[in-house]
């Protein structure tokens, strides 16, 4: 089993719709989980961060996590075509151990 | 530049030679990380360094070397390029205790071992 699992994709949603991305971790002790953006040909950069239970809204995103289910999603509200990326799910396993999910492209159609 | 930037962008290089990849950052921050990145693997981490003189392995450690002689400086070697190492390599740097804080990448190294 992977450390960290995300759905597969591709994923396509229609323009202003919700795009809902969905990671799984094996590590328990795992404390700190992030969400990042990589465009085609570029480096990921950070979106969301969150440590505790529960969501965190920052504009458009909301990241969601359930340590007692070992899982972690965002959301992206009224998807625009310029969120068509990969998104990537990482989580530190050991203190600065960063494992990263596989990743799920998303297409936002207009 | 203010940053952490990744040299060379492109490297071609044959099976069996020693190649260097180089990372340096601005910030001074005390974790660096290499990671590569594969199609269908996503990022794996390769090395990673919690401050100079100080490294460990990550998922995928072998035939890669690693040093910090200097907090701004990670070089990654290949002491032997082989064609499974053909990928995108990922430098990343955080000022971290705990991990929680986010990882910066520099823009990519696209390696390619003929």
């Amino acid at each position: 089993q992977k450390e960290v699992e995300q759905n597969s994709g591709p994923l396509s949603v229609p323009e202003g719709a919700i795009a809902s991305l969905n990671c799984t971790y094996s590590d328990r002790g795992s404390q700190s989980f992030f969400w990042y953006r990589q465009y085609s040909g570029k480096s990921p950069e950070l979106i969301m961060s969150i440590y505790s239970n529960g969501d965190k809204e920052d504009g458009r995103f909301t990241a969601q996590l359930n340590k007692a289910s070992q899982y972690v999603s965002l959301l992206i509200r009224d998807s625009q075509p310029s969120d068509s990326a990969t998104y990537l799910c990482a989580v530190n396993v050991n203190n600065n151990d960063m494992r990263f999910g596989a990743g799920t492209r998303l297409t936002v159609k207009p | 530049d203010a940053g952490i930037t990744q040299s060379p962008r492109y490297k071609i290089t044959e099976t069996g030679r020693q190649v260097t990849l180089m990372c340096h950052q601005t910030w001074s921050h005390s974790y660096m990380f290499w990671y590569r990145q594969d199609l269908g693997h996503g990022l794996r981490l390769i090395y990673y360094s919690a401050a100079a003189d100080i490294t460990d392995k990550g998922e995928v450690p072998d035939g890669y070397v690693v040093s910090r002689s200097k907090t701004e400086n990670f070089p990654l070697t290949l002491e032997s390029a082989t064609r499974s190492q053909t990928s995108v390599y990922f430098c990343a740097s955080s000022d971290s205790t705990g991990g929680n804080t986010e990882a910066f990448f520099g823009q990519g190294t696209r390696l390619t071992v003929v």
